[in-house]
């Protein structure tokens, strides 16, 4: 079964820290680029961070540059969102999600994790 | 500009056909990938590229592109496609990945 597992998320002050991973199986996970994308309650969609495949370069939204990090595991077949100074606005539900670029050119974001929730709040 | 419209609210007649559209500058370069959310759901693919599906979307769902606008069609509205939808662009570099506000789908 295709699966994306989002851990990590729960309650934290502002200004904390938070970890959150993504455990893939039953997909192709180590040639893929991996991103985060987070919805704030009632909200839409708003892409977080990315990932190349190989691991070794991260884009980060304006909003969480210098405060969040990006990383894998291929071996492991794992993604993490490093999370300091957290705001009150980064409280939402965060996706991880596999981005797909087929031979067409085509950019999709597919599957998706069921999410993992962050509340900011004192 | 690197924002994305939607209408915030469109409704159907069940079996009628609705258009639901997506506006922005970066759809004249890259195409629109289109993402069903179903409430305490999380988002699942739709469509993508000039008219692509995933297996297991119905063919009721289709795409289109003209000039900066992207459309999703549903031809024959069932009451299980009431949900949000939300199209999302990706330029070639990645550093420019934007989403559109949504827009909530009512099937009457």
């Amino acid at each position: 079964e295709v699966q994306l597992v989002e851990s990590g998320g729960g309650l934290v002050q502002p200004g904390g820290s938070l970890r959150l991973s993504c455990a893939a199986s039953g997909i192709t996970f180590s040639t893929f680029r991996m991103h985060w994308v987070r919805q704030a309650p009632g909200k839409g969609l708003v892409w977080v961070s990315s990932i190349n495949s190989d691991g070794d370069s991260g884009n980060h939204a304006d909003s969480v540059k210098g405060r969040f990090t990006i990383s894998r595991d291929n071996a492991r077949k794992t993604l993490s969102l490093h999370m300091n100074n957290l705001r009150l606005e980064d409280t939402g539900v965060y996706y991880c999600t596999r981005g797909n670029w087929n031979t067409r050119g085509y950019k999709y974001f597919d599957p998706w994790g069921q999410g993992t929730q962050v509340i900011v709040s004192s | 500009s690197s924002e994305l419209t939607q209408d915030p609210a469109v409704s159907v007649a069940l079996g009628q056909t609705v258009r639901i559209t997506c506006q922005g500058d970066s759809l004249t370069k890259n195409y629109a990938s289109w993402y069903r959310q179903k409430p305490g759901q999380a988002p699942v693919l739709v469509l993508y590229g000039k008219n692509s599906r995933p297996s297991g979307i119905p063919d009721r769902f289709s795409g289109s592109t003209s000039g900066n606008t992207s459309s999703l069609t549903i031809t024959g509205a069932q009451a299980e496609d009431e949900a949000d939808y939300f199209c999302n662009s990706q330029d070639s570099s990645d550093s420019n990945v934007i989403f559109g506000g949504g827009t909530k789908l009512t099937v009457l």
